[in-house]
């Protein structure tokens, strides 16, 4: 166990919806990364969040959006989903200090859009 | 464009056997090269190397990273079933904090 958490585990939705999943860090990790792993593409970075801002920005498509709120758990919002949208939805957390740049996952919230 | 490349893509050897895992990577600002196991789900930690030549070990696992010639290898001895899981690297690229990763290596352990 990691210490990130993630809910929910599972979603199933429709195309056209928009859902929001939501990463609690580690606690006293100020950073939060968001990653989509599918079978075709492997794991890919979409966002990262450092104490509530926006740090980097990766694969990330502008129908998805997410932020970092002040209590430091974070939020991935996928709106006008795609039935490509599907996949396993990682967040990962890292203490970003001088010492602190591993980033451990979550279990992750696998999406199914039909 | 960052690039991680795994090899090889898929590996089943017998329980008892050791491994290696080849990780190569071309990235603008490296910072850090990490491993990480993946089994049902999360992946989960196994290193981070940022110095050339330094081995790390963890039991039966070893790792080590040459940034002159970019790569990175994962080592098991005497594998056992519950090594059976996908490994990933992923470069750790300075500034942006974000993590390329390759594609996987499959690796199986047969009784």
């Amino acid at each position: 166990d990691s210490g990130v958490t993630q809910t929910p585990k599972h979603l199933i939705t429709a195309t056209g919806q928009r859902v929001t999943l939501r990463c609690s860090p580690r606690s006293g990790d100020l950073s939060v990364y968001w990653y989509q792993q599918s079978l075709d593409q492997g794991l890919q970075f979409l966002i990262q969040y450092y104490n509530g801002e926006e740090r980097a920005k990766g694969n990330i498509l502008e129908r998805f959006s997410a932020q970092q709120f002040p209590d430091l758990h974070s939020e991935l919002n996928l709106s006008s989903l795609e039935l490509g949208d599907s996949a396993l939805y990682f967040c990962a957390s890292s203490v970003e200090g001088t010492s602190g740049y591993e980033q451990y996952f979550g279990p992750g919230t696998r999406l199914t859009v039909t | 464009e960052d690039k991680v490349v795994q090899s090889p893509l898929s590996l089943v050897v017998h329980e008892g056997d050791t491994v290696t895992l080849n990780c190569s990577y071309e990235v603008t600002n490296f910072r850090s090269l990490l491993w990480y196991k993946q089994e049902k789900k999360a992946p989960t930690f196994l290193f981070m190397l940022t110095s050339s030549g330094i081995e790390k070990k963890s039991g039966r696992l070893s790792s080590i990273l040459d940034k002159k010639e970019l790569f990175s290898i994962l080592n098991i001895t005497a594998t056992q079933t519950g090594d059976s899981a996908i490994y990933l690297c992923a470069a750790l690229i300075q500034g942006a904090q974000k993590l390329v990763f390759g594609q996987g290596t499959r690796l199986t352990i047969n009784p």
